[in-house]
């Protein structure tokens, strides 16, 4: 239902951009916040940040000066952009939807379910 | 940001026994914002837990959660041998979302 696309190398100082297609889903109709974690190979798991279809963002603190996300309702797409990259930014980068809808309080809307099966980037020269 | 201790790193045991898994939060966790899910090598993780206690759904009943504040647990009641995998706790309480570590489940 998530599908990841982009380019698997990046030089370094370029930016990184990934696409996320989804599919059985309508961005546009959905209540769910989106959102992008990565996984650096063999180590745990970083949440980087999450788009609602109006376009409202947050981001991880630690990337949010790097950090460009965007969506297109017309392709059912969500969009990273990360720029200046460096060794420490190639993972996994997996997309996701948020686990219920924003406005579930009581379990609250911030994990993530489903998740793409992700897609390695490596940045190298 | 709320760092996630899990413990212990790997657990050996074998198909049928009972696995407790720690994950401590290095401060209070509201409204239980804890997730637990299971990652194969390869494969994304799937949630297993949400809301500290809240089985996702189609997992089944062998697996179930519990804790809360700074103390969270995930037992496996029974282990299947598909059940062997690396188990990460997630807070949502407070951004940045934060995962913990990991704890490998291996066959003993």
């Amino acid at each position: 239902r998530l599908q990841e696309s982009g380019p698997g190398l990046v030089k370094p100082s370029e930016p990184l951009s990934l696409t996320c297609t989804v599919s059985g889903d309508s961005i546009s109709l959905s209540s769910h916040y989106w959102g992008w974690i990565r996984q650096p190979p063999g180590k745990g798991l970083e949440w980087i940040g999450s788009i609602f279809h109006s376009g409202n963002t947050y981001y991880s603190a630690s990337l949010k000066s790097r950090l460009t996300m965007s969506v297109d309702t017309s392709k059912n797409q969500f969009s990273l952009r990360l720029s200046s990259v460096t060794a420490a930014d190639t993972a996994v980068y997996y997309c996701a939807r948020h686990g219920v809808p924003y406005y579930d309080i009581l379990n609250g809307h911030n994990w993530f379910d489903p998740w793409g099966q992700g897609t390695l980037v490596t940045v190298s020269s | 940001e709320i760092v996630l201790t899990q413990s212990p790193g790997t657990l050996s045991l074998s198909p049928g026994e009972r696995a407790t898994l720690s994950c401590r939060a290095s401060q209070s966790v509201g409204t239980n914002y804890l997730a637990w899910y299971q990652q194969k090598p390869g494969q994304a993780p799937r949630v297993l837990i949400y809301g500290a206690s809240s089985r996702a759904t189609g997992i089944p009943d062998r697996f179930s959660g519990s804790g809360s504040g700074t103390d969270f647990s995930l037992t496996i009641s029974r282990l299947e041998p598909g059940d062997f995998a690396v188990y990460y706790c997630q807070q949502y309480d407070t951004s940045p979302w934060t995962f913990g570590l990991g704890t490998k489940v291996e066959i003993k």
